[in-house]
């Protein structure tokens, strides 16, 4: 079974400075999707970025862009010039192609603080 | 606007007794899921389902079901058999084909007295 891991609970970072938020996972598939959600404290979960395994470009979205290392099974969100409205909970999360396709694997979450 | 809703937004209940969360997707998404919130822990997968009149248990189904009898709704009772019921619900919506990127509704909260 697939597994995945965020091993810092929390985090801050100061305002218009650059955090970088973990992700390990376990998986003996060789194509999945990954994707960082964010849940700000209205904890409507809304998508951030994702990544396709089978491509070696990391995927970037305006200031977030992904570390996504295949072989060390790894998948570290940038974020630049962080925001205040960035201030929330990040879920990094797995997701196969065959079996139970669609559904989504979530790790236990980083909490990011920013000071202003 | 094309979106997920779900209700209410807070609910509470007296222990033994079952109770149904609301799911409505406008986005005509073919699979449609439940998780559990709690806290410091990830989202864990309930039920699911890929089509209507078929759904499937996910992580933690023991003490919930579900019915999918239209497209667009996927009710979620939480039974009495269900030993820990208050958390947070959220509830998502996908395609089955393609890249099929989930969105979620803004969850309900059910707390049981």
């Amino acid at each position: 079974a697939q597994t995945v891991t965020q091993s810092q609970p929390e985090m801050s970072v100061q305002e218009a400075e650059t955090v970088t938020l973990s992700c390990t996972y376990d998986t003996s598939e060789s194509d999945y999707y990954l994707f960082w959600y964010k849940q700000p404290p209205s904890r409507q979960m809304i998508l951030v970025i994702r990544q396709e395994a089978y491509k070696q470009q990391n995927a970037t979205e305006n200031r977030f862009s992904v570390n996504f290392q295949k072989a060390a099974k790894s998948f570290s969100l940038k974020i630049s010039d962080s925001q205040l409205g960035d201030a929330a909970m990040y879920f990094c999360a797995y997701r196969s192609l065959g079996g139970s396709q669609g559904n989504l694997i979530f790790g236990k979450g980083t909490k990011l603080s920013v000071k202003p | 606007d094309g979106g997920i809703t779900q209700s209410p937004k807070y609910l509470f209940r007296k222990e033994g007794q079952n109770v149904t969360l609301s799911c409505e997707q406008n986005l005509n998404h073919d699979a449609m899921y439940w998780y559990r919130q709690d806290p410091g822990q990830g989202l864990r997968l309930i039920y699911y389902s890929q089509i209507v009149n078929d759904f499937q248990k996910g992580d933690i189904a023991e003490g919930y079901s579900v019915s999918r009898e239209k497209k667009e709704s996927f009710p979620l009772t939480v039974t009495s058999a269900q030993k820990n019921p208050t958390a947070f619900y959220l509830c998502a919506s996908s395609r089955t084909s393609g890249f099929n990127e989930q969105f979620f509704g803004p969850g309900t909260r059910l707390t049981v007295l």
